[in-house]
Parts: C-alpha cells; structure tokens; sequence
C-alpha cells in the first residue's frame, strides 16, 4: 500500500504564490496526480508526474522527485476561487489501476 | 456533453438493505473505479475496472460488489448496506489507466446514509 502525507490546511493571500508538499513511500511507485477539490463538488485533475521534473500547466506547476518520494503543487497569483482541497494522489503497483490517494490540503486565500 | 453519471445523488436507507448505486460515463472510457470519502481520511478506492469485464479490489472493499458487463456502465452494490457504508461515493473514468491517458473524470457523487 501506500501512506501519503501532505499538511492538512494552508493559508495564503490574493497575489501570493503557495507551494503544497507531497510525500509518498517510494516502493511501487507508478505516478503522481494533483486533484482540486472545491467544497460540496468533485475532484477535478490538475497535473499528472511520471518522470523527475516540473510540468507547467498556466498558473500552476507539478514538481517530481521519484528518489525522494516528493511532490509539490505550485500556485502563483492565487485568486480567492483557489480556495479549495487540493489532493494529492499516487498510483501505484504494475496494474496500473490502484490509486492512493492523501488526505487533503485545505487551501484557504485571503483578500 | 462528455460526462459521468451517478444515481441516486442522495440516498437514505436501513441497516440490511440491499442497494445499487449506479455510474455511467459517455466517453467510451476503459477505466473506471469507485471510491468512498470520509471526513479526516480523504478519498479511499473501493473497486476498479480495466475494462469489460476485469474488475479489482481497491484499498476498502468489503461490503461492496462491482460489475463492468459493459463499457460505459459500472455499478456499485451494497448487498447488506451498513452504518459504516454511509459516505460520500464517488465514480470515476480515465481513457485508460496507462500511459498518457490517465485524467481520471469524476461523477457528482452520492451521499449515502445507512441508519
């Protein structure tokens, strides 16, 4: 199985840049999925990260290190509808089919 | 629209009842999975699907049956629901679960309480 760690709740401003931590055992390891999650609604897909490195996707980024077991989700020039859960998630074994997912960072932005 | 759907989207049963939460996706998607959300454990994956008729345990699958008899649709069974199956149940589909085609789109949820 798979114990995934991230903080459970985070604040930031409008403006400001906030970086969401990751950390997974690395046995098993197949990928590494940032979801957003606002309150009462689904999980929507923000990044996916097979290979070490960072994936830019507009104002949110997905860094990689397999080695480590670390992720992080980047947001710059957050705006108040980032407030949300953001789920960090790895997919894991040879099938291809198993998904663990972590616990949720509450991301709260302040005007 | 390129959706997936649930039923019922909100549910109140006894304990011992038998019931059926229904996912349908219109993507021609290969994958799909259901999962169970808890306040302070997060998503947990209950049952997925590779394809017709190849389906696999996730991480809580007792109390819980599946079936994939076709693509689009991958129902979740209770046979003897319990106070512990109340939750908020998520489906989901991805093209595949492989290689790039890994975006997994999820339904609105059901929110089911057993009493």
């Amino acid at each position: 199985g798979q114990n995934i760690d991230q903080p459970t709740e985070m604040t930031a401003t409008e403006g400001a840049i906030v970086q969401i931590n990751c950390t997974y055992q690395t046995s098993g390891f197949n990928g590494l999925f940032w979801y957003q999650q606002h309150a009462g609604e689904a999980p929507t897909f923000l990044s996916y990260n097979v290979l070490d490195g960072l994936e830019e996707k507009g104002r949110f980024s997905s860094f990689l290190s397999r080695s480590k077991g670390y992720s992080y989700l980047l947001l710059k020039e957050l705006q108040m509808k980032d407030s949300a859960s953001y789920l960090c998630a790895v997919r894991w074994g040879s099938t291809l089919g198993r998904l663990y997912f972590g616990r949720g960072t509450q991301l709260t932005v302040w005007p | 629209e390129a959706q997936v759907t649930q039923n019922p989207r909100y549910l109140i049963t006894v304990t011992g009842k038998k019931l059926t939460v229904t996912c349908s996706q219109n993507m021609n998607h290969e994958y799909m999975s259901w999962y169970r959300q808890d306040p302070g454990l997060g998503l947990r994956q209950i049952y997925y699907s590779m394809n017709v008729e190849v389906t696999d345990k996730g991480d809580v699958p007792e109390g819980y049956k599946v079936s994939r008899k076709e693509k689009r649709n991958f129902p979740l069974i209770l046979e003897s629901s319990s106070p512990n199956q109340t939750s908020l149940y998520f489906c989901a589909s991805s093209l595949s679960a492989g290689d790039s085609s890994y975006e997994q789109y999820f339904g609105p949820g059901t929110r089911l309480t057993v009493t």
